[in-house]
């Protein structure tokens, strides 16, 4: 079975600067699909940015990228130039690429907070 | 375009009653998927439809079902409630079934209090 691993349950940054989380996981599958996604106060989960695991080329979208890493399971998010709209829980997910499994493995997300 | 709903927003329940969370797709989504949050377990899948059909099931008793309706709205039901199934349940929708190109779209949640 899948597992993903957020192990810092919290982080925080200052506004404007750079920060990077942390996620890793394990599998036995060569094609999948990773994603952040973002959970403010509202609850509302919003996917941040997704990435293919047979892709070697980082994604990016906007303020925020990712450091996949497929040989050492790592799929970090850094979001630049921080904002105080940012300060949510970050999930990390991962999905099989196999077309029968559709359901996301989530971390257990972290807590980020933005000092103005 | 209206966003993926989830009604009620709040319910609290007494222990060994039932419970119906409603859940309304972005229009033209087909795949409506559930997912149970808590502090302990974190985000657990539960199910997911797609025409009207339980594609994938997750690690949940018999006690937690689903159905999904013509016009892709879906409810979950969950009898015989326990202390335990307190949490924050998500419906998230999708074009098709949920992947790379038709990822999830997730509504606010419905918050279940079992007392």
């Amino acid at each position: 079975a899948q597992t993903v691993t957020q192990s810092q349950p919290e982080m925080s940054v200052q506004e404007a600067e750079t920060v990077t989380l942390s996620c890793t996981y394990d599998t036995s599958e060569s094609d999948y699909y990773l994603f952040w996604y973002k959970q403010p106060p509202s609850r509302q989960m919003i996917l941040v940015i997704r990435q293919e695991a047979y892709k070697q080329q980082n994604a990016t979208e906007n303020r925020f990228s990712v450091n996949f890493q497929k040989a050492a399971k790592s799929f970090s998010l850094k979001i630049s130039d921080s904002q105080l709209g940012d300060a949510a829980m970050y999930f990390c997910a991962y999905r099989s690429a196999a077309g029968a499994n559709s359901k996301l493995t989530f971390g257990k997300g972290i807590t980020l907070s933005v000092r103005p | 375009k209206a966003g993926v709903t989830q009604t009620p927003r709040y319910l609290i329940k007494t222990r060994g009653q039932q419970v119906t969370l409603s859940c309304s797709p972005i229009s033209g989504h087909r795949s409506v998927s559930w997912y149970q949050q808590t502090p302990g377990q974190g985000l657990q899948f539960l199910f997911e439809y797609f025409s009207e059909t339980q594609r994938n099931k997750g690690n949940f008793p018999g006690r937690f079902s689903g159905r999904q309706f013509s016009n892709s709205r879906s409810e979950m039901n969950v009898s015989t409630l326990e202390l335990g199934d307190s949490a924050l349940y998500l419906c998230a929708s999708s074009l098709m079934v949920s992947s790379y190109n038709s990822p999830l779209h997730f509504g606010n949640g419905t918050r279940l209090t079992v007392t």
